[in-house]
């Protein structure tokens, strides 16, 4: 059973693209993240959504914008890919906003 | 400002011997503090969490950590090396800042475990 899960697991595309990766939990969670692996292995949160609702929101280019239909799903679409999107890309979910989170396998994303 | 610091970029032991592996982190409130590992090309994995219930922490795979205040460190342990340990550990501090889980990931240790 895989807790969170995430599609594609790989992404390799063209610069200037719009690509979108899917997040799913079925851990019944409340709160799900968005975080960015570099290729130095930092990792930084990018959002956060609890119960649909944007919670957190770090400074991130208005490319990026989340979306969560339900609150076992949130996707990430990024419009206009540029090189420095490469990158590790990790879904996370936690049963409320202060609780543990648990990480999905990650999708990497090439922009070529 | 929240932060967390692992002393060691790189740590090698061969395979049965201890590993340590060092965290340092500042919180201006009682942080809540994790160690994940990340095996190649895998994703995040918990090893243990330290909530401010007892210092010593025990976790998965034979690792623990221990809380200490004073020295502001939340250190990873384990007796004795395997192989299969070989991986990218992450401390990491939950400042509870906000009230909302905003996890501040160490830069990591990589973790090489020689036979």
């Amino acid at each position: 059973d895989t807790a969170v899960s995430q599609t594609p697991k790989y992404l390799v595309t063209q610069m200037g693209n719009d690509k979108s990766i899917k997040c799913e939990q079925n851990l019944g969670h409340d709160t799900m993240y968005w975080y960015k692996q570099d290729s130095k292995k930092f990792l930084k949160i990018m959002f956060s959504y609890n119960n649909k609702e944007l919670i957190i929101n770090e400074t991130v280019p208005n490319r990026f914008s989340p979306k969560s239909p339900d609150k076992a799903h949130l996707n990430l679409h990024i419009n206009s890919l540029e090189l420095g999107d490469s990158a590790v890309y990790f879904c996370a979910s936690s049963q409320d906003t202060l609780e543990t989170q648990y990480f999905g396998p990650g999708t990497r994303l090439l922009v070529l | 400002a929240q932060s967390v610091t692992q002393l060691d970029s790189h740590v090698s032991v061969s395979e049965g011997t201890p590993v340590l592996l060092r965290c340092n982190y500042s919180s201006s409130y009682s942080p809540s503090l994790f160690w994940y590992v990340q095996h190649p090309n895998k994703g995040l994995q918990l090893l243990l969490k330290y909530t401010s219930a007892a210092t010593l922490v025990k976790g998965i795979n034979g690792f623990e950590a221990e809380f200490k205040k004073s020295e502001t460190s939340f250190h990873l342990t384990k007796p004795s090396a395997h192989m299969s340990d070989a991986a990218e550990y992450f401390c990491v501090v939950n400042p509870f800042s906000g009230g909302y889980n905003k996890l501040i990931f160490g830069a990591g240790t990589r973790l090489a475990v020689h036979p």
